[in-house]
């Protein structure tokens, strides 16, 4: 197993711009998340989804939107980058709800300048 | 709100030089506190889960305990290649999201 894996996994973008990053899965966890990681903070979770088709927002989803049309797949996209969103993104999954085990993908890391 | 607090942000230690790691936290209904390692420029790397007040988990130099409040990850004789950092992160079971603490950077000099 491949585990989780996230693509790019370093991208420049210029303010006002918008990309989407790349989560996949090959676990068949029903359960998958996204975090952004700053320096000197702890993980924030953006949105999340407990299932094809399901997702809700977490503590940071302002300039974010996801989508979840798959169990292996959960993009990411930012639809005007600001300088604010340069950060490094992590993507994971789980079994099942956000009590069990969750594993994390390799990281994009993400400068909007 | 859930919180959580991990100190010390840094720690230096000598090749097998035990020390602990803290990790406070106020949540509400714990339903579970994690303990990953993170290496520079990679994911989290899932260590232990603890579930409740009193009990203790170990993997080769690491052993994680839990109180109501506190839980540390106990490091014994710890080698160069145990440097990276230690993050906490308590689920509360009214959030059902993890809080992550800011992490502790440990360093491991041979």
């Amino acid at each position: 197993n491949a585990g989780v894996t996230q693509t790019p996994k370093f991208r420049i973008l210029k303010i006002g711009q918008s990309m989407t990053l790349q989560c996949t899965q090959d676990m068949n966890h029903n359960y998958m998340y996204w975090y952004r990681q700053d320096p000197g903070m702890g993980l924030k979770l953006i949105y999340y989804s407990v299932g094809a088709g399901i997702t809700d927002k977490g503590e940071v989803p302002n300039g974010y939107n996801v989508s979840r049309s798959t169990t292996e797949d959960f993009p990411l996209r930012l639809e005007l980058a600001a300088p604010s969103q340069t950060s490094v993104y992590f993507c994971a999954s789980s079994y099942s709800e956000t009590s069990e085990t969750q594993y994390f993908g390799p990281g994009t890391r993400l400068l909007v300048l | 709100e859930d919180q959580v607090t991990q100190s010390p942000e840094a720690l230096r230690l000598q090749e097998g030089e035990s020390s602990s790691l803290n990790c406070s936290y106020t949540v509400s209904g714990l339903r579970g506190l994690f303990w990953y390692r993170q290496d520079p420029g990679k994911g989290p790397e899932f260590l232990f889960t603890l579930y409740s007040a009193g009990e203790e988990k170990e993997k080769e130099r690491l052993k994680a305990t839990l109180t109501k409040k506190e839980s540390f990850l106990h490091i014994t004789a710890p080698k160069p290649e145990d440097s990276a950092t230690y993050l906490c992160a308590p689920c509360s079971g009214s959030a059902r999201q993890l809080t992550f603490g800011s992490g502790t950077q440990l360093t491991v000099l041979p």
